[in-house]
């Protein structure tokens, strides 16, 4: 099944232990992005992924990193979290990365709830 | 820079009754536009999107959407609501040139009463 796998789907960790949230596509997809939801904000974008090697930082970077060594991975990495960043978080992926290939359509994961005490 | 505006938090409807969850957007070009439905525990699933032409837009489990450039609108419309349509409703926009990254809207979350 085509799909975006995150990984935890919760945690409940605390402040500043850092932690990893993987994210997996397997649909060879060029673009990944990372989104966190918080009440009355909507989806706010943390970092993008055009391809292989290739990240940049979305509206909301700060106190987040990401890598993108494979196609198909796209870890969020929180190296000291706080509890700011208790949010939802969403990992999507598109076929291609946008410009010049027309309006792709993104696929989400199921999301990862995490929790910073 | 580009901009989403949902301007209802909640929006109730009784079955059967048509529905409408409203947004408005702001960019520097021409857009894309994309509505997306996020039920409870899940993520988000596509609904439609505008690209060029018609503006009106057929997508999933009957919903549409009307293309409005003068009024910069996306509204989300369906004729005849179900009980299961009650979700958490966003609207997205990229502009054409750019990369993938949609700007989301706050979200509008619909109620279908039985």
């Amino acid at each position: 099944e085509a799909q975006v796998t995150q990984n935890p789907r919760y945690l409940i960790t605390v402040t500043g232990k850092k932690l990893t949230v993987t994210c997996s596509q397997n649909m060879n997809h060029e673009y990944m992005s990372w989104y966190r939801q918080d009440p009355g904000l909507g989806l706010r974008q943390i970092y993008y992924s055009m391809n292989v090697e290739v990240t940049d930082k979305g509206d909301v970077p700060e106190g987040y990193k990401v890598s993108r060594k494979e196609k198909r991975n796209f870890p969020l990495i929180l190296e000291s979290p706080s509890p700011n960043q208790t949010s939802l978080y969403f990992c999507a992926s598109s076929l291609h990365s946008g410009r010049g290939s027309g309006a792709n359509v993104l696929t989400f994961g199921a999301g990862s709830r995490l929790t910073v005490l | 820079a580009q901009s989403v505006a949902q301007p209802e938090d909640q929006v109730n409807v009784a079955e059967g009754n048509p529905l409408t969850v409203k947004c408005t957007y702001s960019v520097s070009g021409n857009p894309y536009l994309f509505w997306y439905v996020q039920y409870p525990n899940r993520g988000l699933q596509f609904l439609l999107k505008y690209i060029t032409g018609d503006n009106l837009v057929k997508g999933s489990y009957g919903f549409e959407a009307e293309f409005n450039k003068s009024q910069t609108s996306f509204h989300l419309k369906k004729p005849s609501a179900l009980v299961s349509d009650s979700a958490l409703y966003f609207c997205a926009v990229r502009v054409q040139t750019g990369a993938n990254n949609l700007f989301f809207g706050t979200g509008t979350r619909l109620t279908v009463i039985p």
